[in-house]
């Protein structure tokens, strides 16, 4: 099993609206990213979790807030977002090494999420 | 500061020809790159990697080859199939490191030709 799974696959939420976004997988993989595209951009970091715990998080306003419950779940919690947060958000998964070293990663299909 | 630049926001070739896309970095540090594709409306896709101790790497129609005098990375894809037209992501990340994280560059669309 090489799938990461996203849900929901689209989103349509207004300003005041609290969402979440759920990803899944199952390959073991004990690091977990969040990730936000424009169209025609590359993907944006956002957040890293490395063994359940957040280990990055890029100066992302506080109107986002990850979770990771465990080793194969990760959440993107919504909450007061902006329209220009409208975007493709993808969540990756990996191995991590002995030393911190991230192997290639898997992305998810992601959800396209408008915000009114 | 852009530390992976792919300069070519597109690029058109046959069917059954070669596909190059191009790719350079400006940071001396990183040690692994990768390739992604990505079709619209879906994730990114792991194509292929090549760490820095090596200058090529084959799997199947795609070879990357890496130029660390020059910094430089290209990926070929022989021959180059209809399912091929997608958005190329070149990619790089300095192993061990603390923070971990892959920088993209802005990607190439690569439109395969009838």
């Amino acid at each position: 099993d090489t799938e990461v799974t996203q849900t929901p696959k689209h989103l349509v939420m207004g300003m005041t609206n609290k969402k979440s976004l759920k990803c899944e997988q199952h390959m073991g993989h004990r690091a977990m990213y969040w990730y936000k595209q424009k169209a025609k951009k590359p993907p944006e970091l956002m957040f890293v979790y490395s063994y359940e715990k957040l280990s990055i998080n890029e100066s992302v306003p506080s109107r986002f807030s990850p979770e990771c419950p465990n080793s194969s779940l990760l959440n993107l919690h919504l909450h007061a977002l902006q329209p220009e947060d409208s975007a493709l958000y993808l969540c990756a998964s990996s191995q991590l090494g002995l030393a911190g070293i991230s192997y290639e990663q898997y992305f998810g299909p992601g959800t396209r999420l408008t915000v009114t | 500061d852009q530390q992976v630049k792919q300069n070519s926001p597109s690029l058109s070739v046959q069917e059954g020809r070669i596909s190059i896309l191009n790719c350079d970095y400006t940071n001396s540090m990183f040690d692994y790159f990768l390739w992604y594709k990505k079709y619209p409306a879906e994730g990114p896709t792991f194509l292929i990697s090549i760490s820095s101790i090596k200058d090529k790497n084959e799997d199947g129609r795609f070879t990357v080859f890496l130029n660390k005098s020059a910094k430089h990375l290209s990926l070929h894809i022989v021959p180059s199939q209809p399912g091929d037209s997608a958005v190329y992501f070149c990619a790089a990340l300095k192993r061990g490191d603390r923070d971990d994280k892959i920088i993209f560059g802005k990607g190439t669309r690569l439109h395969i030709l009838p």
